[in-house]
């Protein structure tokens, strides 16, 4: 099975800043990783498929990079509506992984 | 709009069944894989398992966790995706969301969640 490690798990940072997380797998997927945002409550929600493609709706100031092993998905210039829990997922073979998810606080 | 509504949710103790369903409106649902992934209160995102379309002979996959005790089905008459849970344990305590596979696009549309608690 495909493990998906995420860092950091918790991440503060302020209204404007430029912020990165990094997804690492166990093996290669090639191409097929998608980030999710989750907010308290609610269902989460597709932000990247395919390593670099934005979802339809998205603000272009998510954007979504690597291939392989090593993923990163940044955030040009934070806004308050982006505070909220960040997941990878690998759909390159079964079963299906998350990452454990990275927090991002106001600073 | 695409909407995914999740059902049959609720409180079952140890040993236990439950049976979710997840009905499918504004998609053609009879193309799509379905999958279902679940969140234990404060913690991640776990993919459980997914159906794949009568195209593709209705192929099921399922996480280690899953797999002999949970079974995904569906009724494309009903636009509706099922997920049979047995010998529940207190650590399949979750919400349990349906959502579905668009093609490369990764999971696009998921519903609200339905909670199941295995408690005695």
């Amino acid at each position: 099975d495909i493990q998906m490690i995420q860092s950091p798990s918790t991440l503060s940072a302020s209204v404007g800043d430029r912020v990165t997380i990094t997804c690492r797998a166990s093996q290669s997927i090639s191409v097929w990783l998608a980030w999710y945002q989750q907010k308290p409550g609610n269902a989460p929600k597709v932000l990247i498929y395919k390593t670099s493609s934005l979802e339809n709706g998205v603000p272009s100031r998510f954007s979504g990079s690597g291939s392989g092993t090593e993923f990163t998905l940044t955030i040009s210039s934070l806004q308050p509506d982006d505070f909220a829990t960040y997941y990878c997922q690998q759909y390159n073979s079964y079963p299906y992984s998350f990452g454990q998810g990275t927090k991002v606080e106001i600073k | 709009e695409v909407q995914l509504v999740e059902s049959g949710g609720g409180l079952v103790q140890p040993g236990g069944s439950l049976k979710l369903s997840c009905a499918v409106s504004g998609a053609t649902f009879r193309d799509s894989a379905m999958h279902w992934v679940r969140q234990a209160s404060g913690k991640g995102l776990e993919w459980v398992g997914r159906i794949r379309s009568r195209l593709n002979d209705y192929e099921t996959a399922y996480t280690a966790a899953a797999r002999g005790r949970f079974t995904i089905s569906r009724d494309d008459s009903k636009n509706t995706a099922y997920l049979q849970m047995n010998s529940l344990k207190t650590e399949d305590t979750a919400m349990y969301y349906c959502t579905r596979l668009s093609g490369t696009k990764g999971l696009d549309y998921w519903g609200q969640g339905a909670l199941v608690t295995v408690s005695s």
